[in-house]
């Protein structure tokens, strides 16, 4: 199985500054189709997971352009310009590329100073 | 509005069996396949069972395997979890999920608010 991990664990922010989260792969997430099935995920308290990021970089439906997605291979960030009080919670990046056998990162919580 | 209402989790004894349901409202659901996902307490998520849009094809993950049946009535709107021999493992808040379609490829795009299985005698 592929195996993800995030850095850091737990990022304590100040509110209107940026966050960035790392997600690195034991494998090449690159599949044979030529796409990188890597997201991003975002759960508040008490709440299910909502995608955020799909293929790398790409922002799902609704989500604000604060987020942005970067990277390529097996290392990927996940950064936020300016935090909001709303972007508190765990993230997660997970990957699709060796469907079915999903796997996620250990989640990173994001919490305001 | 796409939504996934997930049903059917309680308190089990080790050994016990018990049937998740979720219903699906909101969009097609039988073009769209089914994953479901699940999360023991302040842990992180783990991929349980995959079903295609027909209900050909079915995988789940080594941890369930032989124990756990993933199946889905398209007339209903309906997936199922159909779980035995639960371990206090097994403990856990199970989420439905569905593989939607982002820029044309396949993407887990919404999951239900999920329904917590506690096994314990």
């Amino acid at each position: 199985d592929i195996v993800m991990t995030q850095t850091p664990l737990s990022s304590p922010v100040t509110l209107g500054q940026p966050a960035s989260i790392s997600c690195r792969s034991s494998q090449s997430l690159v599949h044979s189709d030529g796409n990188t099935y890597l997201s991003w995920l975002h759960q508040r308290p008490g709440q299910p997971p909502r995608l955020l990021i799909y293929k790398i970089s790409n922002r799902f439906s609704g989500v604000p352009d604060r987020f942005s997605g970067s990277g390529a291979g097996t290392d990927f960030t996940l950064k936020i310009s300016r935090v909001e009080a709303e972007d508190v919670g765990v993230y997660y990046c997970m990957q699709a590329t060796q469907f079915p056998l999903y796997t996620f990162g250990q989640g990173t919580k994001l919490e305001i100073k | 509005e796409v939504q996934l209402v997930e049903s059917g989790g309680g308190l089990v004894q080790p050994g016990g069996s018990l049937r998740l349901s979720c219903v699906a409202s909101g969009f097609t659901f039988s073009s769209y396949s089914m994953n479901w996902v699940r999360q023991a307490p302040g842990k992180g998520l783990e991929w349980v069972s995959y079903i295609s849009s027909s209900g050909s094809i079915i995988y789940y993950a080594d941890s369930v395997k032989g124990r756990f049946t993933i199946s889905r009535d398209n007339a209903k709107n309906a997936l199922y979890l159909q779980m035995n021999s639960l371990r206090a493992e097994d403990t856990a808040v199970y989420y439905c999920a569905r593989v939607g379609y982002c820029s044309s490829t396949s993407c887990v795009d919404y999951w239900g608010q999920g329904t917590l299985v506690t096994v314990s005698s």
